[in-house]
């Protein structure tokens, strides 16, 4: 089982602003997810993001708001853009899919 | 994708068996039952999956019902650090299969 860090563990951001998130997996996977889960709600997919090719998004999501980056098979980033209090939310990264999925600790964005 | 129904909490006493309920009756011939647990703060974490027949592991056991339409998880001596979110999850097996989480059933283990 491929372990999986993500950071920052939580963030306080200005509206307006982009943060990045990173999730490295210390061995190569193939597919990487990213996942929102809203205060109190559970995870809906944002996207699969495959090394060398761009990332598929869910209904719903668009590039120009959650851009992702996937340079390798150990690495991913998540940015959130142009954020507003809206954005606030967990974001997890994971890889596995069905069979057994591992979930990064998430990221605690709030937007004020 | 299938979708599940689960209740949305339940309670279980300490050292009793926890039984968590899912309805899947549009689950499909390929798809698999997964089972996840979401302890508070933490990222979601594998409990055990099957096609048609009964799983047991280390952590929980599974048993689904014969025209697959339903499952339950079974978590044979609860403790208080079982308390957590279940998401019951129906969906092909495969690393680039992508889960889709139901709204899950918050198990609250008491003294």
């Amino acid at each position: 089982s491929a372990v999986i860090s993500q950071k920052p563990s939580r963030d306080i951001c200005q509206r307006g602003t982009s943060l990045t998130i990173q999730c490295q997996v210390d061995s190569q996977v193939t597919m990487m997810f990213w996942y929102r889960q809203q205060p109190g709600q559970s995870l809906t997919l944002i996207a699969t993001a495959n090394q060398g090719s761009e990332a598929t998004y869910e209904s719903g999501f668009v590039i120009d708001k959650f851009p992702i980056s996937r340079p390798n098979l150990t690495f991913s980033t998540l940015t959130v853009s142009n954020m507003s209090p809206e954005d606030s939310s967990i974001y997890l990264c994971s890889h596995g899919g069905g069979t057994e999925a591992f979930f990064g600790q998430g990221t605690r964005l709030t937007v004020v | 994708d299938a979708k599940t129904t689960q209740p949305t909490s339940m309670d279980c006493a300490e050292g009793r068996a926890a039984n968590l309920p899912c309805n899947h009756s549009t689950i499909s011939g390929n798809e698999y039952v997964y089972w996840y647990r979401q302890i508070h703060s933490q990222g979601p974490q594998y409990i055990i999956h099957g096609l048609k027949n009964n799983e047991t592991n280390e952590m929980a056991s599974l048993i689904i019902t014969e025209d697959r339409k339903s499952s339950t998880l079974i978590l044979p001596h609860a403790t208080l650090r079982d308390t957590a979110v279940y998401y019951c999850i129906v969906g092909p097996t495969g690393t680039a299969s992508k889960l889709t989480f139901g709204t899950g059933t918050r198990l609250q283990v008491t003294l």
